[in-house]
């Protein structure tokens, strides 16, 4: 099955430093997203990325869809506190027919900020 | 404007017993999946949901489990005779009908405790 290897598995930054997170899987897939999971709360979704080599940005983050489209990665600049978290890629095909097969999740990054 | 909405919350249960998870999805989606998170993991794919139709659920255990979404009502997980390895949080998402571009909204999860 698809496997997708995310790292680093944590972060200890320092408040203000920038991020940077990426997944590799064996298999192509022709949907990135990023998602962020707080404790306690269900994952919610920071950006969505289509096409290989595609770059997005939304406000302080920045993610890419590989070329090969079997990597992606995720920056954040001048980390905040409330950046902590758990930050999932996941990776899906899409059927021919317009629906979509579940995601494949990588196995998160904890990003813990030191003040 | 509600999201997916999971009840309950969180849920304890006896080996043997039987459990419930219900979800509704964001008003105008359709399709609705399943996930599976243990502690220190990430989300796994359970099964793939739309109006009455089961549309994939290759992720799901052959036994014990079952799910349905149908045409009244929220969608159901339904696990029989629970046993330790079940305990887990487990979380409904819900996508768009016409627009399935892969997005997928999350609900909070249901935590279930097997005792």
């Amino acid at each position: 099955g698809q496997q997708l290897n995310q790292s680093p598995q944590s972060m200890f930054i320092q408040e203000g430093e920038d991020v940077s997170m990426n997944c590799t899987s064996s298999s192509i897939f022709n949907t990135w997203l990023w998602y962020k999971q707080d404790p306690g709360e269900g994952p919610v979704l920071l950006i969505a990325l289509y096409k290989a080599g595609e770059l997005t940005s939304n406000g302080r983050l920045t993610a890419q869809f590989g070329i090969t489209r079997k990597d992606s990665f995720l920056n954040i600049s001048a980390s905040i506190p409330s950046d902590v978290g758990i930050y999932f890629c996941a990776g899906q095909l899409q059927y021919s027919g317009g629906g979509a097969d579940g995601l494949t999740f990588g196995k998160g990054t904890h990003l813990i900020i030191q003040p | 404007n509600a999201g997916v909405m999971q009840n309950p919350r969180h849920l304890v249960r006896r080996r043997g017993q039987e459990a419930r998870l219900r979800c509704s999805p964001m008003k105008g989606h359709s399709h609705v999946y399943w996930y599976r998170q243990l502690p220190e993991e990430g989300l796994k794919f359970m099964v793939y949901l739309q109006k009455e139709n089961i549309i994939d659920e290759s992720g799901m255990p052959k036994e014990r489990f079952s799910a349905e979404f149908p045409k009244e009502g929220p969608s159901i997980l339904r696990i029989q005779q629970v046993v330790r390895g079940d305990s887990a949080a487990y979380f409904c998402a819900s996508s768009r009908e016409l627009e399935n571009t892969g997005e997928l909204f999350f609900g909070e999860g249901s935590r279930l405790t097997v005792l």
